[in-house]
């Protein structure tokens, strides 16, 4: 079976400190991954996907990165946080060349200080 | 782009049923999905129409008018257990693009 995991849980940084999420999938192959954000109470926002290693697409002009250095890891990175990158960041990946089924990570909450 | 619409807040009481409506505008349509996030929690997935009509999964049915551009998440037999935010999410190319989430509130 496939399991997504992501670390650390929860994660208090000062502003101005770099960022490194990291996000790795087990048991399936190729799997799109998702990098989003969610405010408290708000919706999710998308913030990078990848179909394959070394493919990033940005949605949003931001201070992160990602990166898919192997087919089943995703990195989100920060090299100076903001206040306003605070928030509830998950993974998720889902089936080659599908989208609707996505499963999601248990997620970090960051709190920028 | 697209964009989804669906009501901030519901409440029902236990055992009730309660309809979370969605409307979408798109470019293009692959399907209506809904995820369920507990508070604190990740989104699970829950259901995905692609095309016209009810699909059911035990006590959760989920419909869609592609014609309306409207769905629907009808839960039955509601229990405490149900209380939870529902996005309603929309495919473009390979990614979901989400609604703002209806927070349920389920009473005793």
């Amino acid at each position: 079976s496939q399991t997504i995991h992501q670390w650390p849980a929860t994660l208090v940084q000062p502003v101005g400190s770099p960022l490194s999420l990291e996000c790795t999938v087990e048991g399936t192959s190729n799997p799109n991954l998702y990098w989003y954000r969610q405010a408290a109470g708000r919706g999710l926002q998308l913030l990078f996907y990848s179909v394959g290693i070394g493919q990033i697409s940005s949605e949003v002009p931001q201070n992160l990165s990602a990166s898919r250095p192997q087919d089943r890891q995703f990195i989100l990175s920060s090299k100076k946080l903001l206040l306003s990158d605070s928030g509830f960041y998950l993974c998720a990946w889902s089936v080659t060349g599908s989208g609707n089924e996505q499963f999601f990570g248990p997620g970090t909450r960051l709190t920028v200080l | 782009g697209q964009s989804l619409e669906q009501p901030s807040e519901v409440t029902a009481v236990e055992g009730a049923i309660v309809q979370i409506n969605c409307t979408y505008q798109t470019s293009g349509f692959y399907g209506l999905s809904w995820y369920q996030q507990h508070d604190g929690g990740a989104p699970t997935f829950l259901s995905y129409n692609a095309l016209d009509g009810l699909e059911e999964t035990g006590r959760f049915s989920s419909f869609l008018s592609r014609s309306d551009s409207y769905g629907y998440l009808l839960l039955q037999e509601l229990q405490m257990k149900d209380s939870a935010s529902y996005f309603c999410a929309v495919r473009e190319g390979g990614k979901l693009i989400f609604g703002q989430g209806t927070e349920l509130s389920v009473k005793p």
